[in-house]
Parts: C-alpha cells; structure tokens; sequence
C-alpha cells in the first residue's frame, strides 16, 4: 500500500526557511515523477512544482520559482521541498503526491496528509 | 497558464438525487497526439488530502463508486453523481494537466440538501 507522510512543516517567520520532506513507501519510488501541492487554509490547490523519476527534470510555479527548490533521494525513498524566503501567502498545507505517469502533466493518484505552514511574525 | 473555472460554487442535493458539476477551460485540453482530454476530478472531504476520482475526462480510478461519472471534451466538462450518498458530502475539483502549470479550479462545495 502506498503511504506518503510529509513532515517538516511549523511556524516561520516571513523571510526565512524550512525544509519539507516526504517519505514513500509502498511503490518503487524511483520510478514515479513527484510533485508538491498546495492549499492555503480555507482555500483552493496550487501546484507547487514537480520532480522527474530520475531527479533530472523540475518544473516551478511562477509564484515560488526562484525561491523554493524540489529534490529527491531514491536511495531513501525521500522528496523534499526547500523553501526560502518565506512570504505570509506561502502559509498553506503542502502535499506531496504521486504522478501516475513518467510526465510533469500527470494526475496524483496518491497524496499524502499533508504538513501545515504557518508564516507569520 | 489554464485558467479552470468550476461551476457552481456550491451545491445542495437531496438524497438519491442527481448532482452535477460543471468546470470549463480557458483553452482546449484535447490533445490531438493521444486523443485524450487531460482533464481529472477530484473529492476532498474536510481534513484529508484530495482524492483522485476521475481521469482523461471520463475514465473512473480503481475503487471508485460506478455512480461517479465524468463527461465533457474541448474546454467543457461534467462531474456527475448519479444518486447522492452522504458520504459524497465533500468539496469537487477539476484539474487539466493538459500543460505546466497543471491547474485546478476553485472547487465546488457539495451538501446534503
């Protein structure tokens, strides 16, 4: 059974940076692109951005393009979103979520719980 | 980028009855190469991640009840729940992944009338 379980996110003030991440078990993780979206509390999804199966592909929404990076290990089944100089509209709960095809358009056929962001002073 | 628009915002069914969702485009989500429409639904109930119920526009993810129902080409397309349960209490989103950046629209609320 496929899990995700995002952890990493808390309370930061604007202008800092934290560290997301998400452990995969259940699938060969290393064969799936990966993709972090987010919900602002109360509010709608955005894609954040995506990951290729091999590490060698990322794609950014223009909102955070510059500013957060996508990584991933495949030796410990492990995506990551670094995200720098935090603003108040970065507050949301991000999700990673599983790509059903080898493509950065692609569906999510698995999310995880998500890990809740709170900027703020 | 695609802009979704969903319609309407929020949507109150008695039991048993039909509901329907409506989400339109800002340019087609054909694609010609594949003859499909890269177009899926979601349902996300309150506290939990989104779930995938419907992709290319009408074919259902494993496990999902036969009384989802997914139509539409081009720019235009219908979610629609043949006889409303009280576990389809939830908020509907429609996303094209037609193009980066994949998009959703804004979402529709659907209650228990």
């Amino acid at each position: 059974q496929v899990q995700l379980v995002e952890s990493g996110g808390g309370v930061v003030q604007p202008g800092r940076s934290l560290r997301l991440s998400c452990a995969a078990s259940g699938l060969t993780f290393s064969n799936y692109d990966m993709h972090w979206v987010r919900q602002a509390p109360g509010k709608g999804l955005e894609w954040v951005a995506v990951i290729s199966y091999d590490g060698s592909n990322k794609y950014y929404a223009d909102s955070v393009k510059g500013r957060f990076t996508i990584s991933r290990d495949n030796s410990k089944n492990t995506l990551s979103l670094q995200m720098n100089s935090l603003r108040a509209e970065d507050t949301a709960v991000y999700y990673c979520a599983k790509a059903m095809w080898q493509q950065p358009n692609s569906v999510f056929d698995y999310w995880g719980q998500g890990t809740l962001v709170p900027v703020s002073s | 980028d695609i802009v979704m628009t969903q319609s309407p915002d929020s949507l109150a069914v008695s039991l048993g009855e039909r509901a329907t969702i409506n989400c339109k485009s800002s340019q087609s989500v054909f694609y010609s190469p594949n003859n499909k429409n890269h177009l899926a639904w979601y349902q996300q109930k309150p506290g939990q991640p989104p779930k995938l119920l419907i992709y290319w526009a009408s074919t259902r993810e494993s496990g999902v009840p036969d009384r989802f129902s997914g139509s539409g080409s081009g720019t235009d397309f219908t979610l629609t729940i043949s006889s409303l349960q009280t576990e389809d209490v939830a908020v509907y989103y429609c996303q094209q992944y037609y193009g980066l950046p994949n998009t959703f629209g804004q979402g529709t609320k659907l209650e228990i009338k």
